[in-house]
């Protein structure tokens, strides 16, 4: 069964880069009708869609983060990397990597990754 | 972009209760591109319904969806103890997507 883990740092400065991985597991990446998404959820709050990407490497950002937001795909390695620049205290939140099934009738992410802590402070 | 509205924000009901659970968009989604997840503490969201109306795999006949245009609806039929969660609804459309900010079902 597809599996998804995040991982990078769990501490960020103010003003710096955020970057994380999300590496599948038991499955494909490079299979079509799928995005690979990234979702935060600060605390005590609610979901915030960041963006998603193909394997062929096409992007859709939220429109609130799309000036600093890059996501890119490594089929090879199976992995899926986000880069938020400039981040502020108020980013801080659960990040999570999702797939995005893309079908006629079924645009939902259907396989979650358990989420990684991401806390922005100096 | 769309902004997805849920109401209430949250419902205390005891097991056994029906519960009603209500997404309203601020312009028309496909149902093709509306999906509810439940999402409990500590843990990831789990995808329950896709298409508007579909259950996601393993997801049990009591939770069920209804909906189109600009009104969407997630019933669950008779509230079971772990049914107890928050509950979003998310649209994908015109390459970006959004959440709704989240219905709490808790205990009575």
């Amino acid at each position: 069964q597809l599996q998804l883990q995040e991982s990078g740092p769990g501490l960020v400065k103010p003003s710096e880069t955020l970057s994380l991985t999300c590496t599948v597991s038991s499955g494909s990446i490079s299979r079509g009708s799928y995005y690979w998404g990234w979702i935060r959820q600060p605390p005590g709050k609610g979901l915030e869609w960041i963006g998603i990407i193909d394997y062929y490497g096409s992007t859709f950002y939220s429109p609130s983060l799309k000036s600093r937001v890059t996501m890119s795909i490594d089929t090879s390695k199976k992995q899926i990397s986000l880069n938020l620049s400039s981040v502020t205290a108020a980013e801080t939140a659960v990040y999570y990597c999702a797939r995005l099934r893309y079908n006629w009738n079924d645009r939902a992410f259907d396989v979650w990754g358990r989420g990684t802590t991401v806390t922005v402070s100096s | 972009e769309i902004v997805l509205t849920q109401s209430p924000g949250t419902l205390s009901l005891s097991p056994g209760e029906r519960v009603t659970l209500s997404c309203r968009a601020s312009q028309s989604v496909s149902s093709s591109n509306l999906a509810w997840y439940q999402q409990k503490p500590g843990q990831a969201p789990r995808l329950l319904i896709y298409g508007a109306s579909s259950r996601a795999t393993g997801i049990p006949d009591r939770f069920s969806g209804s909906g189109s245009g600009t009104d969407f609806t997630l019933t669950i039929g008779r509230l079971e103890p772990e049914d107890f969660a928050v509950y979003y609804c998310q649209q994908f459309g015109s390459s970006t997507g959004t959440f709704g900010q989240g219905t709490k079902v808790e205990i009575k």
